[in-house]
């Protein structure tokens, strides 16, 4: 069983650009969250997605968005990026979203803003 | 505002000994606390989860209380391997929330 593929592993931007990250969670899940990692603040919650809607937002500015396709996929987008956006940027999949169970990670993408 | 410490110093502990870590939170009444792996420059990978109405949890080597009085969380790894060093992270959910509140870690490192 494949597990959570994040693409691409590594990214380099400018500030002021913008970028989009891709998920793909575990064939049958259909939850998809999004966490930002970062040496400071850790694990934060970015949004969770399920049959295309998203469910839940975490505190983060509207420079970040995310939506999820028919097929689960989803994809992550931030605009304008500063330099403070630079981080590991994770994916996780259940099959229902709820937190009454563990979730599968993606190793992550590696996002750096210069 | 809601707050998890685990230890921010590294344990460093011998091959063969059982490691405690602790996950201490506050404003926060959790329905579930789950225990995850990190491994550098991975994603975190799921160990185990415990709910509020169970004290404690076993899975092979690794044993998780769920102390909901003290507000605290203890993960036990008994016969440590070199292998069994990474980062320890804990975190707490809620029924409905779908999302979860993740400590900042601590790092293992079992010496051979």
């Amino acid at each position: 069983k494949a597990g959570v593929t994040q693409t691409p592993r590594y990214l380099i931007k400018t500030r002021g650009q913008q970028v989009t990250l891709s998920c793909s969670p575990i064939s049958g899940h259909r939850s998809v969250s999004w966490y930002q990692q970062t040496p400071g603040q850790g694990l934060q919650f970015l949004f969770e997605y399920f049959s295309e809607t998203q469910r839940n937002k975490g505190n983060f500015p509207g420079r970040f968005s995310g939506r999820q396709f028919s097929n689960s996929r989803s994809e992550m987008n931030v605009s304008t990026l500063e330099l403070g956006d630079s981080a590991l940027y994770l994916c996780a999949s259940s099959l229902e979203g709820g937190t009454e169970y563990g979730y599968t990670f993606g190793s992550g993408t590696r996002l750096t803003v210069v | 505002s809601q707050k998890i410490e685990q230890n921010s110093e590294a344990l460093n502990i011998q091959e063969g000994k059982t490691a405690t870590l602790t996950c201490n939170y506050t404003n926060y009444s959790p329905a579930y606390l789950q225990w995850y792996r990190q491994d550098p420059g991975r994603g975190p990978v799921f160990l185990l989860l415990i709910r509020e109405n169970e004290k404690e949890k076993r899975k092979e080597r690794l044993k998780v209380t769920f102390d909901t009085t003290l507000k605290q969380s203890l993960f036990h790894i008994t016969a440590s391997q070199p292998a069994d060093s990474a980062t320890y992270l804990c975190a707490l959910g809620n029924t409905g929330r779908r999302a979860l509140t993740f400590g900042s870690g601590t790092r293992l490192q079992v010496q051979p």
